[in-house]
């Protein structure tokens, strides 16, 4: 069964105090991960997709990173409006999500205090 | 160009009626997913329509859950005899058919409260 493990749970920083989100992934075939971004009460928001190991990506003060094994989101000097819960997913050529359904991650709670 | 829409935001509803949630995708989009999310969780797939053809089917949809993608636009997601653990956001998504497109857009969710 296709997994994905998101850590930290929760991440407090200072304005402008750069860090990384983990996201571990096991699955069968990936086709695909993906980062999005989800405010209180809202839709997920598409940030990233990466397809194949040494990919990277970036937008602003984020970049994605993939390995065979995991993925990072990197935050540099972040603001508070980049407060948000990140979900990292996963689509796999297996069973688990679906053969096009999406696996995700609970999410990564990040709060940049002023 | 507008996004994925849902009807309704929310929806209250007493255990044991039926209720209905309709999705609007991207206009130029061929593959339409549903999602569930629970407070604390990442959202779990539910089922996905390519066109008007339903292709898969999660293990998490029961019986009593039903959708349509009757002409290949538009998708209704019914829920009958609602429980108190279907009370949930529930979440649309869209996108384009190719090996490259695999990005999903989400709709912003209909939070679903049975009492």
């Amino acid at each position: 069964e296709d997994q994905v493990t998101q850590s930290p749970e929760a991440l407090r920083l200072q304005e402008g105090e750069s860090s990384s989100l983990n996201c571990s992934y096991t699955v069968s075939g990936l086709r695909g991960l993906f980062w999005y971004r989800q405010d209180p009460g809202k839709g997920p928001e598409f940030l990233f997709t990466l397809y194949s190991a040494g990919e990277e990506k970036e937008k602003e003060r984020l970049k994605a990173t993939l390995t065979k094994k995991e993925s990072f989101l990197h935050i540099t000097a972040p603001k508070p409006e980049d407060s948000a819960t990140y979900l990292c997913a996963v689509q796999a050529g297996g069973s688990g999500g679906g053969a096009d359904g999406l696996t995700f991650g609970k999410g990564t709670h990040l709060i940049i205090q002023p | 160009d507008t996004g994925v829409s849902q009807d309704p935001r929310h929806k209250i509803t007493k255990r044991g009626q039926n209720v209905t949630f309709r999705c609007d995708p991207i206009s130029e989009h061929n593959r339409l997913y549903w999602y569930r999310q629970t407070l604390g969780q990442g959202p779990e797939f539910l089922t996905y329509f390519q066109n008007e053809a339903q292709l898969e089917k999660s293990r998490l949809l029961s019986d009593r859950f039903s959708a349509e993608r009757p002409k290949g636009s538009f998708s209704t997601l019914e829920i009958q005899r609602t429980e108190q653990g279907d009370s949930a956001m529930y979440l649309c998504a869209s996108r384009k058919s190719g090996p490259r497109d695999r990005e999903q857009f989400f709709g912003p969710g209909t939070r679903l409260t049975v009492l």
